[in-house]
């Protein structure tokens, strides 16, 4: 079974641009969440998607969207780069099995995006 | 709010020796709490996690951990190191529900193996 992929794995971008970063989940997860590890900054929570909807976000700018489609896939959309936004994303899926139970998974990482403003 | 603390960033164990990675939390919640590690240029790995079951949870590739409430902390440890152990090491909690993989992460501890 494949794991969380995300694409591409290495981007360049020019300060003020815009990024787009792509994941999918393991099949049968609906959610997915973004996290950023920047240099010096530690990994950071950025976004949750649960079934279409954004469920929290951290302490980050509008400037950082995604979105979660149909197919539980997410993207992650950077605007007006940023030379500090130069970082690793990780995405990471995980399953929900209802509330209020004891559950037992936990969240799967993919190999992350390295995104570097110039 | 939920935080951690991994005390010392960086490691350095002899080959065959103890490894003790230590890792304190704060939750309002009884937490979930886990053990990620990441190898250069890579991913996060699941080592092991604790989800209020057995206090001692064994993860992957010989690797514990020991939930300790009255301490609140949730350290990592392995008998006896092997080179291939050299990695990046994150603690993290969450408070589970339907949010597990909301986490928040210590600021890793680097593991160096020397020969």
């Amino acid at each position: 079974e494949a794991g969380v992929t995300q694409s591409p794995t290495h981007l360049i971008k020019t300060r003020g641009q815009q990024a787009t970063l792509r994941c999918s989940p393991i099949s049968g997860h609906t959610s997915v969440y973004w996290y950023q590890q920047a240099l010096g900054l530690g990994l950071q929570f950025l976004l949750w998607y649960d079934e279409g909807e954004e469920r929290n976000r951290g302490n980050f700018p509008p400037r950082f969207s995604g979105r979660q489609f149909p197919n539980y896939s997410s993207e992650l959309n950077v605007n007006a780069l940023e030379l500090e936004d130069s970082a690793l994303y990780l995405c990471a899926s995980s399953s929900r099995i209802g509330q209020g139970l004891n559950m037992n998974t936990e969240a799967f990482f993919g190999q992350g995006t390295r995104l570097t403003v110039v | 709010a939920q935080s951690v603390t991994q005390l010392g960033s960086h490691v350095s164990v002899s080959e065959g020796a103890l490894v003790l990675l230590r890792c304190n939390y704060s939750s309002s919640v009884p937490p979930y709490l886990f053990w990620y590690v990441q190898y250069p240029n890579q991913g996060l790995q699941l080592l092991l996690k604790y989800t209020s079951a057995a206090t001692l949870v064994k993860g992957i590739n010989g690797f514990e951990a020991e939930f300790k409430k009255s301490e609140t902390s949730f350290h990592l440890t392995k008998p006896s190191a092997h080179m291939s152990d050299a990695a990046e090491y994150f603690c993290a909690v969450s408070e589970g529900g339907t949010s597990y993989g909301k986490l928040t992460f210590g600021q890793g501890t680097i593991l160096t193996v020397h020969p």
